[in-house]
């Protein structure tokens, strides 16, 4: 089984600052997905950003880029020039890769308050 | 707009009962999944079907049961209900399982309060 660990349970930064939530996990496969969903007030699940732990390079997306460091199982989540509709709750989550069948593992989030 | 659907938005209903929350997936994804939110747990996997079988389970109880129609929408059955099933309900649609990559898109969730 894994397990995905996020220790802030709530950050708060100033508008058009740069924030980095923390996420490690614990696993014994090889190949796997891990992601990034933002969660705001609405509750819909948003997902932001996506790695494969194949891939060396890490994801980018717009102004969301991770830090993925495999042997030290850690995936961190970099927003830049933050903005106020990036407050949400963010879940960093894990997916076995290959043939078989499986959810997400979920860790227990962190509450982004980007203030004005 | 994710492209799932899941109905009711919101239920109310007494301990000791029955409910049936409702999800119908993305046009053309097979997958199916079910996800529980709440505050003591946070967020967990309960159950995944893909083109109507059983595929993987989660941390479901034994009072809950899923089931995925031909037409490929699916149900969460929970019985028996306790106050600590309060939470919301998440369903969540994939193209196929084992796919190289198959993103999961998530819908609206259905909030359930046991009173």
């Amino acid at each position: 089984a894994q397990t995905v660990t996020q220790s802030q349970p709530e950050m708060s930064v100033q508008e058009a600052e740069t924030v980095t939530l923390s996420c490690t996990y614990d696993t014994s496969e090889n190949n796997y997905y891990l992601f990034w969903y933002k969660q705001p007030p609405s509750r819909q699940m948003i997902l932001v950003i996506r790695q494969e732990a194949y891939k060396q390079q890490n994801a980018t997306e717009n102004r969301f880029s991770v830090n993925f460091q495999k042997a030290a199982k850690s995936f961190s989540l970099k927003i830049s020039d933050s903005q106020l509709g990036d407050t949400a709750m963010y879940f960093c989550a894990f997916k076995r890769a290959g043939g078989g069948a499986d959810g997400l593992t979920f860790g227990k989030g962190t509450h982004l308050i980007i203030q004005p | 707009d994710s492209g799932v659907t899941q109905t009711p938005k919101h239920l109310i209903t007494a301990t000791g009962q029955r409910v049936t929350l409702r999800c119908s997936p993305r046009s053309g994804d097979l997958s199916v999944y079910w996800y529980q939110q709440s505050l003591d747990q946070g967020l967990q996997f309960l159950i995944q079907y893909y083109n109507g079988e059983e595929r993987a389970k989660g941390n479901i109880l034994e009072r809950f049961s899923a089931q995925q129609f031909p037409d490929l929408h699916s149900e969460l059955n929970l019985s028996s209900l306790e106050l600590g099933d309060s939470a919301l309900y998440f369903c969540a649609s994939s193209v196929e399982v084992g796919a190289a990559w198959d993103e999961q898109f998530f819908g609206p969730g259905t909030r359930l309060t046991v009173l």
